[in-house]
């Protein structure tokens, strides 16, 4: 079946530590983004790809670092320098126009 | 940039009823998408229905329709005969279709519709 993969459901972070969370698309799609969920905001986009080996900031990059090597993959690095981490994160990707088609999402928890 | 604006927090209504989900959107362009997603307790975000901004027909997927009000900016969805299984947070969201769509979607703060049995 053909979808976005996110994984894992739920992480759990320490104080000052990094974390990564996986997203995998075999939908074949040349977009990929990441959303930040928190409750009464909304999605906030936190990063987007057109392209492998090229990605460009959203509203909310502060204190998060991706990568886009493969076309199927788009990872989302959370680094000590977000002081807020606690969120839902989403994964979507999409054809250059159209909809967007998202991942099961990921929880992230500041423990 | 765009903005897109959902005014109620939250909807109530009972079973079998109808209800209307109201969405505004802000923007200079004149070739755009709109979209309403479904979020269920899940919190997978499931695609309800998509209208682009060239066609004047309002479009429909089953029980679910919008009017679309493009002078006015304006993107509501209607829910007819509404089951317990359409309790959810519902999410208005806009994208360009040209250039200024490379960067995804814009969505509203989301409408939490309750469905009364």
């Amino acid at each position: 079946d053909g979808g976005i993969t996110q994984s894992p459901k739920y992480l759990f972070r320490k104080e000052g530590q990094n974390v990564t969370l996986s997203c995998e698309q075999n939908l074949n799609h040349d977009a990929m983004y990441w959303y930040r969920q928190d409750p009464g905001q909304g999605l906030r986009l936190i990063y987007y790809s057109q392209i492998v080996n090229d990605f460009q900031k959203g509203d909310i990059a502060e204190g998060y670092s991706v990568s886009r090597e493969k076309k199927e993959s788009f990872p989302l690095t959370v680094t000590s320098a977000q002081k807020n981490p606690t969120a839902f994160y989403l994964c979507a990707s999409s054809i250059a126009v159209g909809e967007a088609f998202f991942g099961q999402g990921t929880r992230l928890t500041v423990v | 940039a765009q903005t897109v604006t959902q005014s109620q927090p939250e909807m109530s209504v009972q079973e079998a009823e109808t209800v209307t989900l109201s969405c505004t959107y802000d923007t200079s362009e004149s070739d755009y998408y709109l979209f309403w997603y479904k979020q269920p307790p899940s919190r997978q975000m499931i695609l309800v229905i998509r209208q682009e901004a060239y066609k004047q027909q309002n479009a429909t997927e089953n029980r679910f329709s919008v009017n679309f009000q493009k002078a006015a900016k304006s993107f509501s969805l209607k829910i007819s005969d509404s089951q317990l299984g359409d309790a959810a947070m519902y999410f208005c969201a806009y994208r360009s279709a040209g250039g200024g769509g490379a960067d995804g979607l814009t969505f509203g703060k989301g409408t939490h519709l309750i469905i009364q049995p």
